[in-house]
């Protein structure tokens, strides 16, 4: 199993332009989610998805978009990607949405927007 | 869903306990108490979580206080690779980690 893989490592972009970053995992979960985490600061819920073909908002969604078209792959995207967009962000996915869920997380994506 | 705190920063000397302190003095009747840690920039990972009664796992020990509304996650015998950020969350949906306990374990 290779668990939460994320694709690509790092990207960097000019502002204005946009970009997908790819999320896959093989251990068959419904739920998924995207995080970015800015320096210093703690982890922030973007988009999620409760199942192939449903997602929704989390904490921060503005400027991002998100597609779930099937169950093992998250992809998010930035369509005019903006400074305030440098960030690592991270995939992850659990089993269900339930209290005991536990995330698995990727390794994350560096992205730097000049 | 209920917020956390937790202390910024905690020291701790290799080899010795570390015990990381959580209030979530909102928490309701369903949450679970969560705990991950990142190293570095790594993705996080999750320790162990609880709902009300001490669990223990591999890697840590978790005490919830009989009402809830604090916790302790402990590691019994800190090395220089426990050494990361560690979040405490409590959560129904969608976790909300905030900036968490930088433990600095020393030699």
């Amino acid at each position: 199993n290779a668990g939460v893989t994320q694709t690509p490592k790092f990207r960097v972009l000019k502002t204005g332009q946009s970009m997908t970053l790819l999320c896959a995992q093989d251990m068959n979960h419904e739920y998924m989610y995207w995080y970015r985490q800015d320096p210093g600061m703690g982890l922030r819920l973007i988009h999620y998805s409760v199942g192939e073909g449903t997602t929704a908002k989390g904490e921060v969604p503005d400027g991002y978009n998100v597609s779930r078209l099937k169950k093992q792959n998250f992809l998010l995207g930035l369509e005019s990607a903006a400074p305030s967009q440098t960030s690592v962000y991270f995939c992850a996915s659990s089993y269900s949405g339930g209290s005991r869920e536990t995330q698995y997380f990727g390794p994350g994506t560096r992205l730097l927007v000049l | 869903d209920a917020k956390t705190t937790q202390p910024t920063s905690m020291d701790c000397a290799e080899g010795r306990a570390a015990n990381l302190p959580c209030n979530h003095s909102t928490i309701s009747g369903n949450e679970y108490v969560y705990w991950y840690r990142q190293i570095h920039s790594q993705g996080p990972q999750y320790i162990i979580h609880g709902l009300k009664n001490n669990e223990t796992n591999e890697m840590a020990s978790l005490i919830i206080t009989e009402d809830r509304k604090s916790s302790t996650l402990i590691l019994p015998h800190a090395t220089l690779r426990d050494t990361a950020v560690y979040y405490c969350i409590v959560r129904v949906r969608d976790m909300r980690f905030g900036a968490g306990t930088r433990l600095t374990v020393k030699p």
